[in-house]
């Protein structure tokens, strides 16, 4: 079945800077690759998504690119704020098992 | 803005009672979620419904977990009996398909002692 791994656990930028948070997945029938933000005490919300047909998404500060040969996705977030602070996961669609595979989130903290 | 609603917000009660969560999900979705998130396992699929159905319930514990959708407006999860291993936070999301957006309720954040 799908498996979905994440990297970083942790990260912390200075605010104005570029973050980049990394996901692989095994399943190459794999199409569809949400990512979800949750503030702490509150639920995820989807932020940005990508099917396996596009290379790169865009989202004013957000991007997200997909590389599908080495079945790895990326979020990208430029010029960040104390606001973004927060957990991300990465989510990736298997075919197979017809279930969304969740990554083990990376905590993300914007020093002002 | 449309949202999943569920109830309650908290709850805390003593092993071996039962529990039942509730989820309505946005109007005019087909496919329900149930989501459990520990600090330890993440963010694990238990369940999901697509036009009432259910799909897959493979990622539940059978022996107390059980999950229906009585109609398209509701969505339960039960445990009987709870254990303190139950203790997280249970997610609904609904959407159209597994495939596309889901859309988390605010969750049900559990302690059982």
């Amino acid at each position: 079945g799908e498996n979905v791994e994440q990297h970083p656990s942790t990260l912390s930028v200075q605010e104005g800077d570029s973050a980049v948070i990394k996901c692989t997945y095994s399943d190459s029938a794999s199409n569809y690759f949400p990512w979800y933000k949750q503030e702490l005490g509150k639920r995820p919300q989807l932020i940005i998504d990508i099917r396996s047909n596009v290379g790169e998404k865009k989202d004013q500060r957000i991007a997200v690119t997909l590389n599908k040969t080495a079945k790895h996705f990326s979020l990208h977030i430029t010029e960040t704020q104390p606001e973004d602070s927060a957990v991300y996961f990465c989510a990736g669609y298997g075919g197979a098992t017809n279930k969304l595979i969740f990554g083990t989130g990376t905590l993300l903290a914007v020093q002002p | 803005d449309a949202r999943v609603t569920q109830t309650p917000r908290h709850k805390v009660t003593e092993m071996g009672q039962e529990v039942t969560m509730r989820c309505q999900p946005i109007l005019g979705h087909n496919t329900v979620f149930w989501y459990r998130q520990t600090m330890m396992q993440g963010l694990e699929l238990l369940a999901y419904f697509r036009n009432r159905a259910p799909l897959d319930d493979s990622g539940m514990p059978k022996d107390r977990f059980s999950a229906e959708m009585p109609d398209a407006t509701l969505a339960t999860l039960k445990i009987q009996p709870s254990e303190p291993r139950d203790s997280a936070v249970y997610f609904c999301a609904s959407g159209w398909d597994s495939n596309q957006p889901q859309h988390f309720g605010d969750g049900t954040r559990l302690s059982i002692l």
